[in-house]
């Protein structure tokens, strides 16, 4: 039981360039979720879905678009880099009000 | 927006001691609040979480206590080892009605180091 696996671990782009960060879990959760954590801060809510075909706006979703196709699925896309997108990323899922999380990509937007 | 925050950003303590960890809220209508542990290079990692029917709540060495009168909830570590040095954050949620499971907010955090 892999629970939420992100990939890649680690990328950076330059200003202007997409992106995909993938995110699965295998937990069988209906409810996924894209946070960003800047340094020193806790985590910001971007988008969340509350199961395949329904996605929502978060706290911070400008420059950022999702999609959810299957249940285990819920990958960010970041259509023009900018450096304030520099941040990790984290997914989550949950059954219900639990959050188990990923441990993240590490952007950075040179 | 409303938003949850730390009393203290950092924490140092000696292994063996007892650690508190201090979080306040400011959303009134939050019914439900988790604390995560987070390592350097590792997502956050649940470790208690509490419902705003309760005053408090025990794990295995941690304990959480919620103070609703004064929007404020701490949590304890009993024995605190050098594996507990972290970031420690809470969150909270407002959960009646089930439409807002997940969409958590994060305080900012409290580094926890523990010397040997």
């Amino acid at each position: 039981n892999a629970g939420v696996t992100q990939t890649p671990k680690f990328r950076i782009l330059k200003i202007g360039q997409s992106m995909t960060l993938q995110c699965t879990q295998d937990m069988n959760h209906n409810y996924m979720y894209w946070y960003r954590q800047d340094p020193g801060m806790g985590l910001k809510l971007i988008y969340y879905s509350v199961g395949a075909g329904i996605t929502d706006k978060g706290e911070v979703p400008n420059g950022y678009n999702v999609s959810r196709s299957t249940t285990e699925d819920f990958p960010l896309r970041l259509e023009l880099a900018a450096p304030s997108q520099t941040s990790v990323y984290f997914c989550a899922s949950s059954y219900e009000a639990l959050p188990h999380f990923g441990n993240g990509t590490r952007l950075t937007v040179t | 927006g409303e938003s949850v925050g730390l009393h203290l950003p950092t924490l140092s303590v000696q292994e063996g001691d007892n650690s508190i960890i201090n979080c306040a809220y400011s959303n009134s209508a939050s019914d439900y609040f988790i604390w995560y542990k987070q390592e350097s290079g590792k997502g956050p990692q649940f470790i208690i979480d509490i419902r705003s029917n309760m005053d408090k709540r025990q794990g295995q060495r941690v304990t959480v206590l919620l103070n609703k009168t004064v929007k404020h909830l701490s949590l304890q570590i009993a024995a605190t080892q050098p594996g507990d040095s972290a970031v420690y954050f809470c969150a909270e949620n407002r959960i009646a009605g089930g439409t807002s499971y997940g969409k958590l907010t994060f305080g900012q955090g409290t580094i926890l180091t523990v010397h040997p």
